[in-house]
């Protein structure tokens, strides 16, 4: 397999339009995570999926941010319309979450990130 | 509450042993993880434990669980300049009951010659 595919790698748009990330997860993995890191927050979990459907968007910023999963091969981030201060790296990880509920161990598997600048 | 705390820069001679610490505040945690993140790529699972262990070790890293503090610790013995890294300390919060990783904002570790 070749890892979680994201892109594009590089993003530069100007203030105000709409930039849709977009992400491949490893296949057979059912759980989608998108990340943004950022020098002065660190890595921050934006939403997570399982098995397509969103369990936690309390990390998404606000509105101008939504995602989607609509099979388990592929994701996007849109973020409309975009904002100086939304510059950060944005990372996608998969994982396929094994053991019993209450125990559940998960590696996560890191896209290589796509870099946005909003200028 | 979900939080993991990690101290943000860690500068070691190469040949020495490095320690890098972290604080969780989820007693519910059952795993707990460590991972590497090399300049310009995504993180990488380094290793990781399970709560009612109280060390791990693996090759040159050892990781330390102090459950009662709530603290865990990774040490690479011996470190490399190609140790050179971001390293995040990782848990999944809430019993365990979903897949959902938080992370520490990262320790960056600068090894000098």
């Amino acid at each position: 397999d070749a890892g979680v595919i994201q892109s594009p790698r590089h993003e530069v748009t100007e203030m105000g339009q709409e930039v849709t990330l977009r992400c491949k997860p490893i296949s057979g993995h059912n759980s989608l995570f998108w990340y943004r890191q950022t020098m002065m927050r660190g890595l921050e979990l934006l939403i997570y999926f399982n098995n397509n459907v969103p369990i936690d968007d309390s990390g998404m910023p606000e509105d101008r941010f939504s995602a989607k999963m609509p099979n388990a091969s592929f994701s996007t981030l849109k973020i409309q319309p975009s904002e100086p201060r939304d510059s950060a790296v944005y990372f996608c990880a998969s994982s396929q979450e094994s053991g019993a509920r209450g125990y559940r161990n998960t590696e996560a598997f890191f896209g290589q990130g796509t870099r946005l600048t909003v200028v | 509450g979900e939080d993991v705390e990690q101290s943000l820069f860690l500068s070691v001679r190469e040949g020495d042993s490095s320690v890098i610490n972290c604080t969780y505040t989820d007693s519910s945690s059952t795993y707990l993880y460590w991972y590497k993140q090399e300049p310009g790529a995504g993180l990488q699972l380094l290793t990781y434990i399970f709560s009612n262990m109280d060390m791990k070790q693996d090759q040159r890293l050892t990781v330390l669980l102090n459950k009662k503090d709530k603290h865990l610790s990774l040490r690479i013995a011996d470190t490399q300049t190609g140790d050179s890294a971001i390293y995040f300390c990782a848990e999944i919060p809430g019993s365990g009951n979903t897949g959902k990783l938080i992370f520490g904002q990262g320790t960056t570790l600068q090894v000098k010659p």
